[in-house]
């Protein structure tokens, strides 16, 4: 079957630090990734989206990037985190060809930047 | 352009009673439509999904939800609310045209008083 780990769990970060978290997919192959944030009363927010190794699409311009270096793993940066980066931060996957039909989320990460 | 409306922000209910949550979309076509439930500090699980034919759809948990075209609305409903529904319960639409965006309603959080 297939799982989906996001790491770390929760993060406090100060303002102007780096920030790198981590998604992985295991038990499928060649997945959609996505990087979705939910900030408090706002609903989720697509931030990136990729079909393939080093294909990355950003639906929101900011301070955040994604990378996929690997065909099962998402990599969500920043080189130097605003206070508006605070939020809860989303990896979902969805099976190649029809990303839209269901979406698998990990657990997600807090990220408080003070 | 696609947006979803929860206009329920919270919602109390008893343990035994039944729940109906609101959800109405805007849309020029017949959109896909989708409910998804987030436990506290977890990721967002599906629980139902219409794509076309009967309008009532029946989903995990025992919950359902019913499309009316006529009043823009995919409402979601349980007949008898266990504690463990206590959760966070988002609305999302998918307008298709290859893309990979689903837009999500901000949410209504549910909770339950035994």
């Amino acid at each position: 079957s297939q799982t989906i780990h996001q790491w770390p769990a929760t993060l406090v970060q100060p303002v102007g630090s780096p920030l790198s978290l981590e998604c992985t997919v295991e038990g499928t192959s060649n997945p959609n990734l996505y990087w979705y944030r939910q900030a408090a009363g706002r609903g989720l927010q697509l931030l990136f989206y990729s079909v393939g190794i080093g294909q990355i699409s950003s639906e929101v311009p900011q301070n955040l990037s994604a990378s996929r270096p690997q065909d099962r793993q998402f990599i969500l940066s920043s080189k130097k985190l605003l206070l508006s980066d605070s939020g809860f931060y989303l990896c979902a996957w969805s099976p190649a060809g029809k990303g839209w039909e269901k979406l698998f989320f990990g657990s997600g990460t807090q990220l408080s930047v003070l | 352009a696609q947006s979803v409306t929860q206009p329920d922000i919270h919602i109390t209910v008893s343990e035994g009673a039944s729940l109906e949550l609101r959800c109405n979309y805007s849309y020029g076509a017949t959109p896909y439509l989708f409910w998804y439930v987030q436990s506290p500090g977890q990721g967002l699980q599906l629980l139902l999904k219409y794509f076309s034919g009967d309008t009532l759809v029946q989903g995990i948990k025992g919950f359902e939800a019913e499309f009316k075209r006529s009043q823009s609305s995919f409402n979601l409903r349980k007949p008898s609310v266990h504690w463990s529904d206590a959760a966070e319960y988002f609305c999302a639409l998918y307008s298709g045209a290859g893309s990979y965006q689903l837009t999500f309603g901000k949410g209504t959080k549910l909770s339950v008083i035994p």
